[in-house]
Formats: structure tokens, sequence, C-alpha cells
């Protein structure tokens, strides 16, 4: 069973902070997607990445996979109230459709 | 466009009673996924459908738990009969594709406690 672990479990920051957290595993993963859950609601993908080395920005969000697809990272500048949630890692292998979703980071952005 | 549809959104029940959770995914989707989700496990793939056919049930917890889906409209999760450590919040979510990058569209989630 792959095993996704997400670090820190929990992170409250002020506002206008920056921040960063991690996703790793032992495996090797095809892709990797971020996912941000608000409460009483669903997951909501952020981004997908699929090549080793591979960064993405979304505004103040950069995420990056590592070089050899076992591990990502997640960093935002500037915190705000709004990125408040449980930011979760989700990944699956060649030819699977299957996720596996990590532990999880549940983000608090004080004002 | 309407999203992911699950009811109840919420439910309490007695421990031996029969649960039964209702998804509607996104019209086209050909994939559907139910997930678990709990405090302690954080969040747990159940089993999943491609083209209405079960794919991959290796996470049903044990026989108690079945799930079907009919046509490419409805999908149900059933429990029976229910026990109090089968508390958590139960997700629905759909795909366009079968493809290892596919991104997932989740429901609100069906928040069962059962007493």
């Amino acid at each position: 069973t792959q095993l996704l672990e997400q670090s820190p479990q929990f992170l409250s920051i002020q506002e206008g902070e920056n921040l960063t957290v991690y996703c790793n595993s032992s495996s090797v993963f095809s892709s990797l997607q971020w996912y941000r859950q608000e409460p009483g609601e669903g997951p909501v993908l952020l981004v997908t990445v699929v090549t080793g080395g591979e960064v993405k920005k979304l505004k103040r969000l950069t995420f990056q996979f590592g070089d050899a697809r076992k591990d990502s990272s997640l960093h935002i500048t500037a915190a705000q109230p709004g990125d408040t949630g449980l930011y979760l890692c989700a990944a699956s292998n060649f030819g699977n459709e299957k996720l596996t979703f990590g532990t999880g980071t549940r983000l608090t952005i004080i004002p | 466009d309407a999203g992911v549809i699950q009811s109840p959104r919420h439910e309490v029940t007695e421990m031996g009673q029969e649960v039964t959770l209702r998804c509607k995914p996104i019209s086209g989707h050909n994939s559907l996924f139910w997930y678990r989700q709990t405090m302690m496990r954080g969040l747990e793939l159940l089993i999943y459908f491609n083209n209405n056919v079960p794919i991959d049930d290796s996470g049903m917890p044990e026989d108690r738990f079945s799930a079907k889906m009919p046509n490419a409209s409805f999908s149900t999760l059933k429990i029976q009969p229910s026990e109090p450590r089968d508390s958590a919040v139960y997700f629905c979510a759909s795909s366009p594709r079968l493809a290892d990058t596919g991104e997932l569209f989740f429901g609100e989630g069906s928040r069962l406690t059962v007493l």
C-alpha cells in the first residue's frame, strides 16, 4: 500500500507570512495532485504535476514535484485567511486510476 | 453546471440499522469513486467504478459494505448492519476519463453518525 506522509500535520501562522508543506513517500508516482478542502465540503483540485522536477505556480502558490517523483512541496507566499483549509496531496501509479490521498496538513491563517 | 450530488448530507442512525448513501456523478464522467474520511485515517478509497463496472473494491472494510452502480447517473453505498465505527464522512467523486492524471470532482459528502 502506498503511503503518503504530509508534514506538518497542523500549521498556524499569521497573515502575510510564507509557508511550505510537504508530501513524501518511498514510492515513485506517475503523477501527483494537490487538493484543498474547506469545512463541510469535498476536496477541490489545485494542481496536477506529472514530470520529475516540475514546478507550477498558481498565484501565490508554488508546487514542486521532486526529481525522483517520490515527493512534492507546496509553498504559499504572503498567506491570506482565505488560504485556510486542509491541504491534501494525492498520487497514482502508472496506468492505475486509483488515487491515494496523503494524511493532510491543516492550515490556519490568523488575520 | 451541477456537480456531484450526494444524499443525505447528514444521517444519524442506531447501531444495527441499514444505511444507504446515494450519489449522482457529473454527467459524462465515466469513473466514480467512494471515499471515507475520518480524523484518524484521513481519506480512504473504498471502491471505484469505471463505466458502471466495479474495478477495485479492495478498500471496502468488510462484507457489511456494498456498492452498486446500476447506471451511469447513479450509485449507492450500503452499510448493513451499521456499527459506531462506521461513523465518518463519506464522499463520492467522479472523473471524466480513465487516466492517471484525471481530476476528481467531489460531492459535499454524507456525514454518518452511528449511535
